[in-house]
């Protein structure tokens, strides 16, 4: 069975730390996407790599950045966490190509920063 | 990637079928029309994506109008464990980015 796994489902944070959020699969994908959450606004696309070492900015990715130097894994790091980034996110990955490919979710990382 | 309509919420009694509409009319010929579902707190989940023919598997069917402006998610026997929110996507290949819009709410009653 295909996997993506985040490493923490709950985690509380402080104003001002830098938060670490990490996701593995193993299913080889290419691409990989942090997404966050909110109450009445949906999924929205923080940032998402089509490669190691490649990167690309979603919608908001303001407050956040990303790594990956491994194929099967993807941080999120939020250098500087602030209240308004209490949030559920959620790591996806997809197999690259030119359509019709899946998008597998992990089970989401429901981050509190006070 | 075209956006996506759907009803903010539907009802359905336990063992009927659900019927989920989406309108999708900008969508170009490139573009594939996915469903997902997100059950409270988890991600979401894969269910069924087609280009033009009907979809069907072992969830659920799509239906997919001739002028690909619509398209319905069928769930033949809802049970309560189908209560969710199920998101329309339409996505091309423009960079593998998927957008989820609000989705729709579906209520499987007893």
């Amino acid at each position: 069975d295909v996997k993506v796994t985040q490493s923490s489902r709950y985690l509380v944070k402080r104003t001002g730390e830098k938060v670490f959020l990490e996701c593995v699969q193993d299913m080889d994908h290419e691409n990989m996407f942090w997404y966050r959450q909110d109450p009445g606004l949906g999924l929205r696309l923080i940032y998402f790599s089509y490669d190691v070492k490649m990167k690309e900015k979603g919608d908001i990715p303001e407050g956040y950045s990303v790594s990956r130097e491994k194929k099967e894994r993807f941080s999120l790091i939020l250098e500087s966490a602030s209240t308004n980034q209490t949030s559920m996110y959620l790591c996806a990955s997809s197999q690259a190509g030119g359509g019709g490919e899946k998008l597998f979710f992990g089970s989401g990382t429901q981050l509190s920063v006070l | 990637d075209a956006k996506t309509t759907q009803p903010p919420s539907m009802d359905c009694a336990e063992g009927r079928a659900a019927n989920l509409p989406c309108n999708h009319s900008t969508i170009s010929g490139n573009e594939y029309v996915y469903w997902y579902r997100q059950i409270h707190s988890q991600g979401p989940q894969y269910i069924i994506h087609g280009l033009k023919n009907n979809e069907t598997n072992e969830m659920a069917s799509l239906i997919i109008t001739e002028d690909r402006k619509s398209s319905t998610l069928i769930l033949p026997h809802a049970t309560l464990r189908d209560t969710a929110v199920y998101y329309c996507i339409v996505h091309g290949s423009n960079f593998n980015k998927f957008y989820f819009g609000s989705g729709t709410k579906l209520n499987v009653k007893p």
